[in-house]
């Protein structure tokens, strides 16, 4: 099965400065990767996603890159806030194995990174 | 934020109690699992529904017991669970079958169980 590793544990950068997380997977057939931020508390929310067939995705302050060939994938902050703070998950979606388990889709997650935005 | 609810928020049961948590998803999604989220632990995916048949079961312990009655509903039926079974179990749901963005699992708020 899939393996999803995801580093570093725990983050603290300085108000303003940028944030980068890294997660590398197993399964070369993977192709669909989401990043869930999880407030204290609360659930788990998905904040961007990137797709097998793209490299790089943007959205506002937030970007996520794709290597397909290393098997790794990253989360970039910058500008980071206070409300950036969070525990931070990766996953990697695995294709059903057959047309008939078509829509069984499988998310495997890493361990999550503990971001600390220091004021 | 009211997509996914699930109930209670918070329960406390002994070893030898039956309880049982609830689900309810308000997207038109037709599939539907149960995740297990300990401490310092990455997400366990539990089962797996898809149109209210069960696709997936990761070697969960018999004492969990999922019921998907339709698309909408999941519960997960806990008895004689043990202390270590205390943790936060998340439901989510997402469209099927596959299809740009259809993957994308959407969370409950959880319940946070713990286990004397």
């Amino acid at each position: 099965g899939e393996n999803v590793e995801q580093h570093p544990s725990t983050l603290s950068v300085q108000e303003g400065d940028s944030a980068v997380i890294k997660c590398t997977y197993s399964d070369s057939a993977s192709n669909y990767f989401p990043w869930y931020k999880q407030e204290l508390g609360k659930r788990p929310q998905l904040i961007i996603d990137i797709r097998s067939n793209v490299g790089e995705k943007k959205d506002q302050r937030i970007a996520v890159t794709l290597n397909k060939t290393a098997k790794h994938f990253s989360l970039h902050i910058t500008e980071t806030q206070p409300e950036d703070s969070a525990v931070y998950f990766c996953a990697a979606c695995q294709p059903p194995k057959t047309i008939s388990n078509f829509g069984n889709e499988k998310l495997t997650f890493g361990t999550g990174t503990r971001l600390t935005i220091i004021p | 934020e009211t997509g996914v609810t699930q109930t209670p928020r918070h329960l406390v049961m002994g070893m030898t109690n039956k309880k049982s948590l609830k689900c309810e998803q308000h997207l038109g999604h037709n599939a539907m699992y149960w995740y297990k989220q300990s401490a310092k632990k990455p997400l366990e995916l539990m089962f797996v529904y898809n149109f209210k048949e069960q696709t997936e079961n990761n070697s969960v312990p018999s004492r969990f017991s999922p019921e998907c009655p339709n698309s909408s509903h999941l519960f997960l039926h806990l008895h004689t669970l043990q202390p270590e079974d205390s943790a936060l179990y998340l439901c989510a749901s997402s469209q099927a079958p596959g299809g740009r963005g259809q993957e994308t699992q959407y969370f409950g708020p959880g319940t946070r169980l713990l286990v004397l």
